[in-house]
């Protein structure tokens, strides 16, 4: 069983710059959850995709997006970077049936982004 | 406003003995809940969860007990050993929702001596 994984593991930008995070889920899971978790915190929930669309998103403002692909894999798109967007960015993924969701979700290493 | 709180930053305990690890809960729609354990450049991975229809779930050293009048649950880590050291956090959701996002805390960071 393949679990989740996330590229790059580390990227440094500056401000006002564009990133792209990747994800690919553990093998079986249908569904992925994007966290943020600056130093100190707990994840605090960005958005989450399932069948390819956002099924609900956390606080975070529009310069903040994604993407899922018939794969399942998924992409974590953020423009115009602000010093605030430092953090680690978590992948998570998990099961769901229809409108019936396991509630365990099973994270990647993470992507360490730095925002000078 | 912090809806899942762990209010004890850090815990150490002596091998062998008994770790419990406290988490506080103020959204009432929450039923369901789980403890997450966290490595330095890893990360956090799923340890134990239990629902709101029971109180207790337990798995090989890990227990979780959950207090729906008081809004609380706790993790017991019986025996503690030196490779439990790492931060752990209480998440918790709302099966019910339009989506299944969880909702952390700010982490408890455990140290196990030898």
């Amino acid at each position: 069983e393949t679990g989740v994984t996330q590229s790059p593991t580390h990227l440094i930008k500056t401000r006002g710059q564009q990133v792209t995070l990747r994800c690919s889920s553990q093998s079986g899971h249908n569904t992925v959850s994007w966290y943020q978790q600056a130093l100190g915190q707990g994840p605090q929930f960005i958005f989450q995709y399932y069948r390819e669309e956002e099924n609900g998103r956390g606080n975070f403002p529009p310069r903040f997006s994604g993407l899922q692909f018939p794969n399942y894999s998924s992409e974590l798109n953020v423009n115009a970077l602000e010093l605030d967007d430092s953090a680690l960015y978590l992948c998570a993924s998990s099961l769901t049936y229809g409108s019936w969701a396991y509630n365990e979700q099973f994270f990647g290493p993470g992507t360490r982004l730095t925002v000078l | 406003d912090q809806q899942v709180k762990q209010n004890s930053p850090s815990l150490s305990v002596q091998e062998g003995r008994i770790s419990i690890l406290n988490c506080d809960y103020t959204n009432s729609m929450f039923d369901y809940f789980l403890w997450y354990k966290k490595y330095p450049a890893e990360g956090p991975t799923f340890l134990i969860s239990i629902s709101s229809i029971k109180d207790k779930n337990e798995d090989g050293r890990f227990t979780v007990f959950l207090n729906k009048s008081a809004k609380h649950l706790s993790l017991h880590i019986v025996p503690s050993q030196p490779g439990d050291s790492a931060v752990y956090f209480c998440a918790a959701s709302e099966s019910g929702g339009s989506n299944y996002k969880l909702t952390f805390g700010k982490g408890t960071l455990l140290t196990v001596n030898p």
